[in-house]
């Protein structure tokens, strides 16, 4: 079993949606963070959190910390939001990294 | 402020050659950490180092891989003999601080080289 699981593995939603991506995961953290990779691969990081909610223009990450859940959500989605998203989170032993494999996003316009 | 770069982006090397993957940090960053990208898989943590150290080198391969970070210069992956199971994307990423505990460290993450072993 991964240590960050992920959901949907894929979405397609129409353009001006409202989109929601979890992030579950196993271990003790200290931080989680919400990556985008385009097509081509380059990462972007998009939010870190240790707690409550982060929001940066449409982009909304919530984590609960107790649940050991985080979402990621988008507003208003456009077709230049598709990409895949990727949460991880660094364990609060030591300085590794666990990813979640995922969410690919596909916006329609 | 550039930010982290890394090259070649592509490199191409036949089974039984060397691949040196370089990782230049954004400027004032002392904290450098390697991932693999597998196709169709998520990102792996290879190994995390600091100038001159290596500090955790927990995902890295026992055999044929080494990493190190000098004083002056590039950090540098060096896969020796390469197979055809490690063609990949590996990404460097570098953070001002190495973020143990709760902390507002974010990292950054490089474009990438993407490996294909022939």
């Amino acid at each position: 079993k991964n240590e960050v699981e992920q959901s949907p593995q894929n979405l397609t939603a129409q353009e001006g949606e409202f989109i929601t991506i979890n992030c579950s995961y196993s271990v003790g953290i200290s931080a989680l963070h919400w990556l985008q990779q385009h097509p081509g691969g380059g990462i972007v990081s998009l939010f870190m959190l240790s707690s409550g909610k982060k929001k940066h223009g449409r982009l909304i990450a919530t984590i609960n910390i107790q649940e050991k859940h985080s979402s990621l959500h988008i507003t208003a989605s456009h077709p230049r939001d598709s990409a895949v998203y990727i949460c991880a989170v660094r364990r609060n032993t030591g300085n590794q990294f666990y990813f979640g494999t995922g969410t690919s996003l596909t916006v329609i316009p | 402020n550039a930010g982290v770069m890394q090259n070649p982006r592509h490199l191409v090397r036949r089974r039984g050659q060397e691949a040196r993957l370089r990782c230049s940090p954004m400027k004032g960053h002392s904290h450098v950490y390697w991932y693999r990208q597998l196709p169709e898989e998520g990102l792996k943590f290879m190994v995390y180092l600091q100038k001159e150290n290596i500090i955790d080198e927990s995902g890295m391969p026992k055999e044929r891989f080494s990493a190190e970070f000098p004083k002056e210069g590039p950090s540098i992956l060096r896969i020796q003999q390469v197979v055809r199971g490690d063609s990949a994307a590996y990404f460097c990423a570098s953070s001002s601080r190495p973020g143990q505990g709760f902390s507002t460290d974010t990292q950054y993450f490089g474009p990438g080289t993407r490996l294909t072993v022939l």
